[in-house]
């Protein structure tokens, strides 16, 4: 069974900064993996989604890598922003069926 | 591009209770999926749909809970005799999946479900 996990849970940065969020998982049978944002209350937003042939994908701001053999993604934020506050959520894809299995997700803050 | 659907946005009803969701995926996406997500943790898998089928079910799909999705367009998702830990996020997710292995999700704003 594929277990995900996000560390932290939580971070709190001054705005300007550079910042990194952990996604382990334990079955490196993957066909993708995405990052989600999600705002309280509110539903998903993909951010970027990594095939299981690639190695990272860029989108602005936003840098996350793939390493398989280690069970193992990032997700980079550079400059953070206020508007950047939010939970991130990892989710991949595994096996036969097309359900994603998320992570508990890191909220995080970003503050003036 | 209207994106997927849901409606309510929030339901509160009490114990014992029926309720009924209502998903409306992408225009000509062929996969619907349902997923619960309770208050800190990640969404979790329920069911999902291609076309009018529904190919899986997960384990946390107790008898109580049932969906459809009638002519392969919209999806309902039903809960008879609602129990306080029914209480989550409902969220639906719509994809094409065409000649590719894999498809990518597009979910929904979701329904707040809080059972007194």
């Amino acid at each position: 069974k594929q277990e995900v996990t996000q560390i932290p849970a939580a971070l709190s940065v001054p705005e300007g900064e550079n910042l990194v969020l952990n996604c382990s998982f334990t079955d490196s049978a993957i066909y993708n993996l995405q990052w989600f944002r999600q705002d309280p209350g509110k539903g998903l937003t993909s951010l970027l989604l990594i095939q299981s042939s690639q190695r990272e994908q860029t989108s602005g701001r936003l840098n996350a890598s793939l390493d398989k053999s280690s069970g193992r993604s990032t997700l980079y934020i550079a400059a953070s922003q206020p508007g950047d506050s939010a939970t991130y959520l990892c989710a991949l894809l595994t096996g036969t069926a097309s359900k994603l299995t998320f992570g508990t997700g890191t909220r995080l803050q970003v503050t003036l | 591009d209207t994106g997927v659907s849901q409606d309510p946005r929030h339901k509160i009803t009490k114990r014992g209770q029926n309720v009924t969701f209502r998903c409306d995926p992408i225009s000509e996406h062929n996969r619907l999926y349902w997923y619960r997500q309770t208050l800190g943790q990640g969404p979790e898998f329920l069911t999902y749909f291609q076309n009018e089928a529904q190919l899986e079910k997960s384990r946390l799909l107790s008898d109580r809970f049932s969906a459809e999705r009638p002519k392969g367009s919209f999806s309902t998702l039903e809960i008879q005799r609602t129990e306080q830990g029914d209480s989550a996020m409902y969220l639906c997710a719509s994809s094409f999946l065409g000649r590719a292995l894999t498809d990518t999700q597009y979910f929904g704003p979701g329904t707040r479900l809080t059972v007194l």
